[in-house]
Protein backbone atom coordinates (compact mmCIF):
# COMPACT_ATOMS: atom_id res chain seq x y z
CA UNK A 1 0.00 0.00 0.00
CA UNK A 2 1.15 3.62 -0.27
CA UNK A 3 2.97 4.30 2.82
CA UNK A 4 5.80 6.68 3.95
CA UNK A 5 7.61 5.24 7.07
CA UNK A 6 10.43 7.13 8.66
CA UNK A 7 13.60 6.16 10.57
CA UNK A 8 16.45 7.59 12.36
CA UNK A 9 15.42 9.50 14.81
CA UNK A 10 16.67 9.33 18.84
CA UNK A 11 18.54 11.53 21.58
CA UNK A 12 21.33 13.57 20.31
CA UNK A 13 23.64 15.95 22.45
CA UNK A 14 23.39 19.71 21.27
CA UNK A 15 25.86 20.47 18.39
CA UNK A 16 25.08 16.74 17.55
CA UNK A 17 24.12 15.36 14.08
CA UNK A 18 22.01 12.95 12.90
CA UNK A 19 20.67 11.79 9.78
CA UNK A 20 16.90 11.18 8.93
CA UNK A 21 15.51 8.74 6.24
CA UNK A 22 11.86 7.87 4.85
CA UNK A 23 11.03 5.18 3.09
CA UNK A 24 8.60 5.71 0.36
CA UNK A 25 6.21 2.59 -1.22
CA UNK A 26 3.19 2.01 -3.18
CA UNK A 27 3.66 5.25 -5.22
CA UNK A 28 6.17 6.45 -7.85
CA UNK A 29 8.30 8.24 -5.23
CA UNK A 30 10.25 9.54 -8.26
CA UNK A 31 7.53 11.60 -9.54
CA UNK A 32 7.04 13.64 -6.75
CA UNK A 33 8.66 16.54 -5.15
CA UNK A 34 8.54 15.61 -1.06
CA UNK A 35 8.59 17.73 2.16
CA UNK A 36 9.63 17.62 5.83
CA UNK A 37 7.39 19.02 8.62
CA UNK A 38 8.14 18.83 12.20
CA UNK A 39 6.11 19.15 15.02
CA UNK A 40 7.33 20.16 18.69
CA UNK A 41 5.90 18.89 21.57
CA UNK A 42 1.88 20.25 22.04
CA UNK A 43 3.09 22.50 19.29
CA UNK A 44 1.89 23.30 15.94
CA UNK A 45 2.93 22.32 12.14
CA UNK A 46 6.39 23.80 11.05
CA UNK A 47 7.69 22.86 7.59
CA UNK A 48 11.52 22.12 7.58
CA UNK A 49 12.36 21.64 3.82
CA UNK A 50 11.15 20.35 0.31
CA UNK A 51 13.12 18.93 -2.15
CA UNK A 52 12.16 18.59 -6.32
CA UNK A 53 11.13 15.12 -7.44
CA UNK A 54 14.65 15.21 -9.18
CA UNK A 55 16.57 16.95 -6.33
CA UNK A 56 17.44 19.79 -8.61
CA UNK A 57 16.01 22.51 -6.27
CA UNK A 58 15.54 22.33 -2.50
CA UNK A 59 14.12 24.96 -0.42
CA UNK A 60 14.68 25.59 3.42
CA UNK A 61 12.89 26.95 5.96
CA UNK A 62 15.24 30.05 7.67
CA UNK A 63 15.23 28.20 11.40
CA UNK A 64 16.85 25.58 9.60
CA UNK A 65 18.75 26.64 6.79
CA UNK A 66 22.75 25.84 6.90
CA UNK A 67 22.28 23.06 9.33
CA UNK A 68 20.17 20.59 7.47
CA UNK A 69 20.40 19.47 4.51
CA UNK A 70 17.30 17.37 2.35
CA UNK A 71 17.82 14.80 -0.09
CA UNK A 72 16.81 11.98 -2.10
CA UNK A 73 17.76 8.47 -3.92
CA UNK A 74 15.08 8.03 -6.36
CA UNK A 75 16.64 4.55 -7.17
CA UNK A 76 16.05 3.48 -3.43
CA UNK A 77 12.46 5.46 -3.35
CA UNK A 78 13.88 7.34 -0.22
CA UNK A 79 14.19 11.09 1.19
CA UNK A 80 16.90 12.03 3.95
CA UNK A 81 17.57 14.92 6.05
CA UNK A 82 20.85 15.44 7.83
CA UNK A 83 20.45 17.55 10.76
CA UNK A 84 23.89 18.97 11.44
CA UNK A 85 24.76 21.39 15.06
CA UNK A 86 21.15 20.31 16.36
CA UNK A 87 19.91 22.46 19.19
CA UNK A 88 16.95 22.15 21.81
CA UNK A 89 14.71 23.81 19.94
CA UNK A 90 15.12 21.03 17.21
CA UNK A 91 13.38 18.74 19.25
CA UNK A 92 10.20 17.71 17.42
CA UNK A 93 8.74 14.67 16.03
CA UNK A 94 9.64 15.03 12.46
CA UNK A 95 7.40 13.63 9.56
CA UNK A 96 8.21 13.37 5.97
CA UNK A 97 5.43 13.89 3.50
CA UNK A 98 4.34 14.31 -0.02
CA UNK A 99 2.08 17.11 -0.62
CA UNK A 100 0.19 18.61 -3.02
CA UNK A 101 2.08 19.94 -5.37
CA UNK A 102 2.61 24.05 -5.57
CA UNK A 103 2.02 23.64 -9.46
CA UNK A 104 -0.12 20.79 -10.75
CA UNK A 105 -3.45 18.89 -10.62
CA UNK A 106 -2.76 16.05 -8.06
CA UNK A 107 -4.79 16.19 -4.98
CA UNK A 108 -3.17 13.44 -2.80
CA UNK A 109 -1.01 13.42 0.27
CA UNK A 110 0.95 11.21 1.97
CA UNK A 111 2.13 11.50 5.14
CA UNK A 112 4.86 9.30 7.31
CA UNK A 113 4.07 8.31 10.95
CA UNK A 114 6.70 10.45 12.27
CA UNK A 115 9.98 10.08 14.04
CA UNK A 116 10.90 11.26 17.18
CA UNK A 117 14.31 13.64 17.71
CA UNK A 118 14.96 14.99 21.19
CA UNK A 119 18.40 17.25 21.49
CA UNK A 120 19.47 16.93 24.87
CA UNK A 121 22.27 16.68 27.24
CA UNK B 1 7.27 31.86 13.80
CA UNK B 2 4.34 31.76 11.60
CA UNK B 3 3.30 33.81 9.14
CA UNK B 4 -0.37 32.57 8.54
CA UNK B 5 -2.44 33.78 11.56
CA UNK B 6 -5.37 31.40 12.80
CA UNK B 7 -7.23 31.66 15.58
CA UNK B 8 -6.60 29.29 18.61
CA UNK B 9 -9.19 27.75 19.20
CA UNK B 10 -13.26 27.16 18.11
CA UNK B 11 -16.03 25.46 19.23
CA UNK B 12 -19.11 23.78 18.49
CA UNK B 13 -21.97 21.93 19.56
CA UNK B 14 -23.52 19.14 16.90
CA UNK B 15 -24.91 20.29 13.74
CA UNK B 16 -23.66 23.47 14.11
CA UNK B 17 -21.35 25.49 11.65
CA UNK B 18 -17.78 25.92 12.67
CA UNK B 19 -15.96 28.46 10.78
CA UNK B 20 -11.88 29.23 11.02
CA UNK B 21 -9.98 31.81 9.46
CA UNK B 22 -6.64 31.94 8.11
CA UNK B 23 -4.61 35.71 7.31
CA UNK B 24 -1.45 35.82 5.43
CA UNK B 25 -0.13 38.35 3.26
CA UNK B 26 0.46 39.26 -0.46
CA UNK B 27 3.67 36.85 -0.51
CA UNK B 28 1.41 33.59 0.72
CA UNK B 29 -2.31 33.85 0.45
CA UNK B 30 -2.12 36.89 -1.43
CA UNK B 31 0.04 35.06 -4.69
CA UNK B 32 -0.77 31.14 -4.03
CA UNK B 33 -3.19 28.21 -3.51
CA UNK B 34 -4.23 27.80 -0.02
CA UNK B 35 -4.60 24.13 1.75
CA UNK B 36 -6.16 23.16 5.09
CA UNK B 37 -5.03 20.04 6.98
CA UNK B 38 -6.46 17.95 9.72
CA UNK B 39 -4.58 16.54 12.68
CA UNK B 40 -6.37 14.03 14.97
CA UNK B 41 -4.67 13.60 18.30
CA UNK B 42 -1.86 11.60 18.28
CA UNK B 43 -1.70 11.18 14.59
CA UNK B 44 -0.25 12.66 11.27
CA UNK B 45 -1.65 15.50 9.89
CA UNK B 46 -4.22 14.51 6.53
CA UNK B 47 -5.33 16.93 3.88
CA UNK B 48 -9.06 18.12 3.98
CA UNK B 49 -8.85 21.02 1.67
CA UNK B 50 -6.41 21.88 -1.69
CA UNK B 51 -6.47 24.65 -4.25
CA UNK B 52 -8.42 27.21 -1.66
CA UNK B 53 -11.73 25.48 -2.13
CA UNK B 54 -11.58 21.70 -4.08
CA UNK B 55 -11.80 18.46 -1.94
CA UNK B 56 -9.38 15.31 -1.90
CA UNK B 57 -11.99 12.10 -2.60
CA UNK B 58 -13.17 11.12 0.52
CA UNK B 59 -13.05 14.24 2.97
CA UNK B 60 -16.80 14.80 2.97
CA UNK B 61 -18.77 17.93 1.65
CA UNK B 62 -19.41 19.44 5.03
CA UNK B 63 -15.75 20.62 4.60
CA UNK B 64 -15.51 23.97 2.69
CA UNK B 65 -12.30 26.04 1.87
CA UNK B 66 -12.87 29.49 0.72
CA UNK B 67 -10.69 32.38 -0.39
CA UNK B 68 -10.32 36.18 -0.20
CA UNK B 69 -7.31 38.58 -1.10
CA UNK B 70 -4.88 37.58 1.92
CA UNK B 71 -7.24 35.54 4.16
CA UNK B 72 -8.90 31.96 3.80
CA UNK B 73 -11.46 30.04 5.68
CA UNK B 74 -12.42 27.03 6.89
CA UNK B 75 -15.87 26.10 7.63
CA UNK B 76 -17.48 22.87 9.02
CA UNK B 77 -20.94 22.29 8.51
CA UNK B 78 -23.18 20.07 10.32
CA UNK B 79 -20.11 19.26 12.88
CA UNK B 80 -19.99 16.15 14.44
CA UNK B 81 -17.83 14.65 17.15
CA UNK B 82 -15.08 13.01 15.45
CA UNK B 83 -14.45 16.24 13.89
CA UNK B 84 -12.64 17.36 17.30
CA UNK B 85 -8.99 18.25 16.06
CA UNK B 86 -6.33 20.50 14.89
CA UNK B 87 -6.97 22.11 11.89
CA UNK B 88 -4.03 24.47 9.89
CA UNK B 89 -4.17 26.06 6.80
CA UNK B 90 -0.89 26.39 4.66
CA UNK B 91 0.27 27.97 1.58
CA UNK B 92 3.25 28.83 -0.34
CA UNK B 93 5.13 31.98 0.55
CA UNK B 94 7.62 33.58 -2.02
CA UNK B 95 9.38 35.08 0.92
CA UNK B 96 12.86 37.12 0.22
CA UNK B 97 14.99 34.20 1.27
CA UNK B 98 13.25 31.93 -1.83
CA UNK B 99 10.03 29.67 -1.53
CA UNK B 100 8.53 28.83 1.45
CA UNK B 101 5.96 26.14 2.44
CA UNK B 102 4.21 27.92 5.73
CA UNK B 103 1.50 26.43 8.03
CA UNK B 104 -1.07 28.43 10.20
CA UNK B 105 -0.66 28.73 13.79
CA UNK B 106 -3.45 26.21 14.03
CA UNK B 107 -6.94 26.05 15.59
CA UNK B 108 -8.04 23.64 18.03
CA UNK B 109 -11.58 22.31 17.66
CA UNK B 110 -13.49 21.68 20.33
CA UNK B 111 -16.73 20.13 19.88
CA UNK B 112 -19.05 20.60 23.01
Amino acid sequence: QVQLVESGGGVVQPGGSLRLSCAASGFTFSSYGMHWVRQAPGKGLEWVAFIRYDGSNKYYADSVKGRFTISRDNSKNTLYLQMNSLRAEDTAVYYCAKLPPRYGDDAFDIWGQGTMVTVSS
Amino acid sequence: QSVLTQPPSASGTPGQRVTISCSGSSSNIGSNYVYWYQQLPGTAPKLLIYRNNQRPSGVPDRFSGSKSGTSASLAISGLRSEDEADYYCAAWDDSLSGPHYVFGTGTKVTVL
